[in-house]
């Protein structure tokens, strides 16, 4: 089995300050790690992945995310956050399920606000 | 490249009504999914379709949620009868299904049930 905790449903930062989501996993096997941001009324669109290449991901908008295994990790930060960046983020896992078929598990998400 | 679209954009009907919507992949992309978002929730998968084959359907509700993609390119997905509890964003997503391939989702269709 695996699942997706993010551990903050709310984070507000003001704008210029650094960006941290928390997001554990657990997963039986070795799995590729996602986020993807959901503006309001939007589908949801990737930021970055990790497919057991560097452990240090970037991705799009200034955003990068570190797989920590020990840790069971994947955080996504930002050095300075934008006010465009207001949005709700879902941190993903893909991984094998007892059946042997691969899936998908999102997070509940996090809702980042940005202060002006 | 066109992206993945859906209509309606937002639907109401009343409960025990029928509803469907409609997804059309990007083009290629052989992986079609369904996907469930209650308000303050993550996407919940509801169906997967590899071309035109169901690949996962464990979190369908059978007897109120049928979909099926024929001709394994466009989609649908209908509600029969509704129940207020089905009030939610449903998420069209797609993918080349290869490896790592990530998902590209549709901006959804919200639907309320009164």
């Amino acid at each position: 089995a695996q699942s997706v905790t993010q551990l903050d449903s709310h984070v507000s930062v003001s704008e210029g300050t650094p960006v941290l989501l928390r997001c554990n996993y657990s997963s039986s096997y070795s799995p590729s790690l996602f986020w993807y941001v959901q503006h309001p009324n939007k589908g949801l669109q990737l930021l970055l992945k990790y497919t057991s290449a560097a452990t240090l991901v970037k991705g799009i908008n200034g955003f990068e995310a570190e797989f920590k295994k020990s840790e069971t990790s994947f955080h996504l930060t930002k050095p300075s956050a934008h006010m465009s960046d207001a949005a709700e983020y879902f941190c993903v896992v893909r991984g094998v399920m007892d059946t042997g078929r691969r899936a998908l598990t999102f997070g509940s998400g996090t809702r980042l606000q940005v202060q002006p | 490249e066109a992206g993945v679209a859906q209509s309606p954009r937002y639907k109401i009907i009343e409960k025990r009504q029928s509803v469907a919507f409609w997804c059309n992949p990007i083009s290629g992309h052989a992986t079609l999914y369904w996907y469930q978002q209650i308000l303050g929730q993550g996407p919940k998968l509801l169906i997967q379709f590899q071309n035109n084959g169901v690949v996962d359907d464990s979190q369908l509700p059978k007897d109120r949620f049928s979909a099926e993609r024929l001709k394994g390119v466009d989609s649908t997905l209908k509600i029969q009868p509704a129940k207020l509890e089905d009030s939610a964003v449903y998420l069209c997503a797609s993918s080349t299904g290869q490896g790592d391939s990530p998902l590209h989702f549709g901006n959804g269709t919200r639907l309320t049930v009164t």
